[in-house]
């Protein structure tokens, strides 16, 4: 099975820079996924990461170090539209499994 | 334009009836999932499906049953047996299940009990 952590919630200011952290434990990995989902909307993919290292998109970045079983999001120049849920999600061999999702409160 | 739809948005069940949740895709995906999510809480996995004719339990399937007699088409029925079914569910798709693709989600359907 699948099991994914990260924290509940995460509260930042605009312009600020926020990490939020996923740790898994899985029997089947291909890589770690990112989701955004706002509030009644449907997840949007941000992110994914297969190997070990950053990735950069934008004002999103996302981590991945496969022999710790961690990940990270990082979001930097925050914006009030950011203050959503975001999901780490495990693709294993044949399914997608995610964590329960962290709300960030973005604050003037 | 491509993209998965679910139908309908809201849907309200009584008490021991079986309702059936849609979801259409024509992004050519063979993988489909169903989640359900409640409030506060993340997605959690009901059925997956990598190809036509073919599906899999997931974490919550009690309850639950699905079919895919089409790439295209991968309704879910809450039945009876579901004993707690007031949730948001989504439906996604993939090009393929598990490796490097981008899943897509529908707007989901509000099902509640009445």
């Amino acid at each position: 099975g699948q099991s994914l952590e990260q924290p509940s919630e995460v509260t930042a200011v605009e312009g600020a820079i926020v990490q939020i952290n996923c740790t898994y434990q899985t029997s089947g990995f291909y890589g770690l996924s990112w989701y955004q989902q706002h509030d009644g909307g449907a997840p949007t993919f941000l992110s994914y990461n297969a190997l070990d290292g950053l990735e950069e998109t934008g004002r999103f970045s996302s981590f991945l170090s496969r022999s710790d079983s961690y990940g990270y999001l990082l979001l930097q120049e925050l914006q009030m539209k950011d203050s959503a849920s975001y999901f780490c999600a495990v693709e294993g061999y044949s399914t997608l499994t995610f964590g329960k999702g962290t709300m960030l409160l973005v604050s003037p | 334009d491509g993209g998965i739809t679910q139908s309908p948005k809201y849907l309200f069940r009584k008490e021991g009836q079986n309702v059936t949740l849609s979801c259409e895709q024509n992004l050519n995906h063979d993988a489909m999932y169903w989640y359900r999510q409640d409030p506060g809480q993340g997605l959690r996995l009901i059925y997956y499906s990598q190809i036509v004719n073919d599906f899999q339990k997931g974490d919550i399937a009690e309850g639950y049953s699905v079919s895919r007699e089409k790439k295209e088409s991968f309704p879910l029925t809450v039945t009876s047996a579901q004993k707690n079914p007031t949730a948001f569910y989504l439906c996604a798709s993939s090009s393929s299940a598990g490796g490097s693709s981008e899943a897509f989600f529908g707007q989901g359907t509000r099902l509640t009990v009445v």
